[in-house]
Order: C-alpha cells, then sequence, then structure tokens
C-alpha cells in the first residue's frame, strides 16, 4: 500500500503564476487535509476535504487560494497570482474514515521568486 | 485562542539517556493529542494517540502521559539513539467533533554518540 503521494516536490513560480499542488491520499482514505509549514514555524491547518466535498475551509485564506478533491483524481491545492509570502512546504495528509490518525506525504516546497 | 508550547526548540541529550519533551495547551479542552515525528524535508510520521480519559500510552521505547487538569503531555524515550534525533511534534484535535489537527512548533532532539 503506497504512502500519500504528492507531486510535484519542489516548485518554482514567479509572482504573479499559479501554483497547482497534487496529493493522492493512500488508498482507502477518503479524508485530505491541507497544511502550510513554514520555516521555523509549526505546521497550520488550511483545509479539510472528503470526497467532492469541502468540509473546513477555516485555515485557508480567502482569496487566491482553493481546494477540490474530485471523485476520481487527486486532491489538488490551488494557489492563484502566488506572492513570496506564499513560499512554504505544504503538506498533504489523508485518513480512512472515524479514524483520528493522519498519515502525511512528503510534502510540496514551494518557493515564489 | 487556543495555544501549544513545546517545552523547547532544541533539546540534546547523551545516548542511552531518556529524552522527555513537553507539550502544554491553553484554552480548549482536547478530546485526544497525538504525536509525530518529522526528519528535515520529510512528512510528519504519526507516533503514538492519547486520548482524554487514558494516563498513559506506551509502544516500544516511546511513553506518552496526559494530564488533563495540567493541560500537559509528556512524551518520553527511552534508551535514546541518534537515530531517534528528529523533530517531534505534538497536535491536538481542535474538538466540537473536527477532525483537523492544531500542531506545536516541535522540539528538536539531538541523541549525542
Amino acid at each position: 500500500n503506497a504512502g500519500v503521494m504528492q507531486n510535484p516536490r519542489h516548485l518554482v513560480r514567479r509572482r504573479g503564476q499559479e501554483a497547482r499542488l497534487r496529493c493522492s491520499p493512500m488508498k482507502g482514505h477518503s479524508h485530505v487535509y491541507w497544511y502550510r509549514q513554514l520555516p521555523e514555524e509549526g505546521l497550520k491547518f488550511m483545509v479539510y476535504l472528503q470526497k467532492e466535498n469541502i468540509i473546513d475551509e477555516s485555515g485557508m485564506p480567502k482569496e487566491r487560494f482553493s481546494a477540490e478533491f474530485p471523485k476520481e483524481g487527486p486532491s489538488i491545492l490551488r494557489i492563484q497570482q502566488v506572492v513570496r509570502g506564499d513560499s512554504a512546504a505544504y503538506f498533504c495528509a489523508s485518513s480512512p474514515p472515524l479514524v483520528e490518525t493522519q498519515y502525511f506525504g512528503p510534502g510540496t516546497r514551494l518557493l515564489v521568486l | 485562542s487556543q495555544k501549544i508550547e513545546q517545552n523547547s526548540e532544541a533539546l540534546n541529550i547523551q545516548e542511552g539517556k531518556t529524552a522527555t519533551l513537553t507539550c502544554n495547551y491553553t484554552n480548549y479542552s482536547p478530546a485526544y493529542l497525538q504525536w509525530y515525528r518529522q526528519d528535515p524535508g520529510r512528512g510528519p510520521v504519526f507516533l503514538l494517540l492519547i486520548r482524554e480519559n487514558e494516563k498513559e500510552k506506551r509502544k516500544e521505547r516511546l511513553k506518552v502521559t496526559f494530564d488533563t487538569t495540567l493541560k500537559q503531555s509528556l512524551f518520553h524515550i527511552t534508551a535514546s539513539q541518534p537515530a531517534d534525533s528528529a523533530t517531534y511534534l505534538c497536535a491536538l484535535d481542535i474538538g466540537a467533533g473536527a477532525n483537523n489537527l492544531f500542531f506545536g512548533t516541535g522540539t528538536r532532539l539531538t541523541v549525542i554518540p
């Protein structure tokens, strides 16, 4: 059973471009979470999704950020018009229903020039 | 607002000794608390979960305690080894049935041979 997969592992964007981060949860996991980790800071919750539904997006900035988890395919975290402050490591985690433990992917390191 | 503090940013101990990491929280009552390990450039890896009605949990050389009166969890690694060197994160659920986690900033443990 493959673990949580994220791609790309590293992404470089110029200010104003769009960043698309992909996450494939573990097999059998229907819950996906996105977190952001800034240098020297802790992981900050962004959004929690189940298939085709956003359950909690309280940690996600209201503008430029969006997330989806379609019926087929990976979960996507999309950042439009990136700014330097978006540079961070973005981690995806997944879990099966009714299980509190989260399984994390290796992260995508976004660098905005 | 919720606040989680982990005792120190960095902790150095001698190989073979017991490492003790502290996680204190304020302003809310989590249903459970989790400990994760994070190595540089990687995603967090789940270690242990302890519920509010449990005092102690063990797994091999790891032990976690949870004192809901003191609002504190202690994480112990006995017979520490250089391979235990990593950043250790505590995480709490935010309550109200939500599944997303609230993380501390972590303690970077170095076990010196």
